[in-house]
């Protein structure tokens, strides 16, 4: 079945580090591909998304890449600020799948950036 | 434009006592609805989704249940709260059909005591 393996937390980084958190998937066909992101007490937000292979989503300065070849969708930043403090979830989309909708998040990756 | 609302933000229980949260979404027509369970520091679990009113499909056996009263309206419900309840809730909508993005309520933050 379709599945999200995303990379193990917390992260912690100096502002201004460059951040990359991995992201792999198993699907069948090539889904639309989301990085969503939770600020602390909040609900999730949408990061970005990628909808085809080799698309770039793009939002906040943060980007991934939808890699078919290496089924992944790295999220990355170049310069973190303290204000990208969040957990950030990586996920494909509600599909039919047998008739159930399956929607499948990877397990959350804390980001934490000290000044 | 499209917004969702949960209440309540917050809410402290006794075990064994009913729960009630509601979710409502404004500016979109029938929406794919989806109730999910964050418990501390782990992943989103979906709970229930649904597609239209009154059509709610489980994703996981347990002493919650769900309703759509209206097309806009999802309630999530217990007769009998458990400790094992307590977490963060959060309801979404995505557009019907294939759902693409999701978007997500605020959330309520639920203390089983």
């Amino acid at each position: 079945g379709d599945s999200v393996t995303q990379m193990e937390g917390p992260v912690t980084l100096s502002e201004e580090a460059c951040l990359t958190i991995n992201c792999t998937y198993t699907a069948t066909g090539y889904p639309s591909l989301f990085w969503y992101v939770q600020y602390p007490g909040e609900g999730l937000q949408l990061l970005l998304k990628a909808t085809k292979a080799d698309d770039k989503g793009s939002n906040k300065g943060f980007e991934a890449t939808y890699r078919k070849e290496t089924t992944s969708f790295h999220l990355e930043k170049g310069s973190v600020q303290v204000s990208d403090s969040a957990v950030y979830f990586c996920a494909l989309p509600p599909t039919l799948s047998g008739g159930y909708q399956k929607v499948t998040f990877g397990t959350g990756t804390k980001l934490q950036v000290i000044p | 434009s499209q917004t969702i609302h949960q209440w309540p933000a917050t809410l402290v229980q006794p075990v064994g006592s009913p729960l009630s949260l509601e979710c409502t979404v404004e500016g979109t027509s029938n929406p794919n609805l989806y109730w999910y369970r964050q418990a501390a520091g782990r992943g989103l679990q979906l709970l229930f989704y649904s597609v239209g009113i009154g059509q709610i499909s489980s994703e996981v056996p347990q002493n919650l249940s769900a309703s759509r009263p209206q097309d806009r309206q999802f309630i999530l419900s217990s007769k009998k709260l458990l400790l094992s309840d307590s977490g963060f809730y959060l309801c979404a909508w995505s557009a019907s059909g294939q759902g693409e993005t999701q978007y997500f309520g605020p959330g309520t933050r639920l203390l089983v005591l």
